[in-house]
């Protein structure tokens, strides 16, 4: 089915340890993106990749990492977690002609 | 600073009847605006684009408006169904390929 799959879907991490949540889209969208959703903050942009080869600091960047692997894939890294970066990841792609498309969320908390 | 506001966290309405979604935007002129359903523990899903120059867009029971003097869109279900549950969030585009969401409204439509 054409869309856009992340994982892991849950996961736990403990201060100080780091992981990478991979999102990989199917639907030949150049542009792809990092949301993060807290409750009553809405979804805030991390980083975004406009274009195969660029990537760009979103509003809350800090404490990321991202890699634009190809076309498909989109990767989010956390060097060190934080307990402050327990929050609901999305990825999304689009076409910029329409709207986005969200994969199903990773939901990470840090301990 | 820029800001997007939606009317309430949580809108209780009983079914048949139209709900409206207002969404709320300052010191912003975007060139478009979108609106996504959101179900718990599922990534939004796109449901309507207008642009800055269009007043008025439909599709099926679903109408939007955008008023750019108002800085304003309201986001309309007619004649609702308890399918309708969900938390709703407006987005604007932003500078630099990026988009930013409101906190969203919980609509619940109850029999």
């Amino acid at each position: 089915n054409a869309g856009v799959t992340q994982t892991p879907k849950f996961q736990v991490l403990k201060t100080g340890q780091s992981m990478t949540l991979q999102c990989a889209q199917d639907m030949n969208h150049n542009s792809m993106y990092w949301y993060r959703q807290d409750p009553g903050m809405g979804l805030r942009l991390i980083y975004y990749s406009a274009s195969e080869g660029t990537t760009d600091k979103g509003e809350v960047p800090n404490g990321y990492n991202v890699s634009r692997l190809n076309k498909r894939e989109f990767s989010l890294r956390l060097e060190s977690a934080a307990p402050s970066q327990t929050s609901v990841y999305f990825c999304a792609s689009t076409d910029r002609a329409g709207g986005y498309t969200f994969g199903s969320g990773t939901r990470l908390t840090v301990v | 600073s820029q800001k997007i506001e939606q009317n309430s966290e949580a809108l209780n309405i009983q079914e048949g009847k139209t709900a409206t979604l207002t969404c709320n935007y300052t010191n912003y002129s975007p060139a478009y605006l979108q609106w996504y359903r959101q179900d718990p523990g599922r990534g939004p899903v796109f449901l309507l684009l207008i642009r800055e120059n269009e007043k008025e867009k439909r599709k099926e029971r679903l109408k939007v408006t955008f008023d750019t003097t108002l800085k304003q869109s309201l986001f309309h279900i007619t004649a609702s169904q308890p399918a309708d549950s969900a938390t709703y969030l407006c987005a604007l585009d932003w500078e630099n390929n990026d988009m930013r969401f409101g906190a969203g409204t919980r609509l619940t439509v109850k029999p």
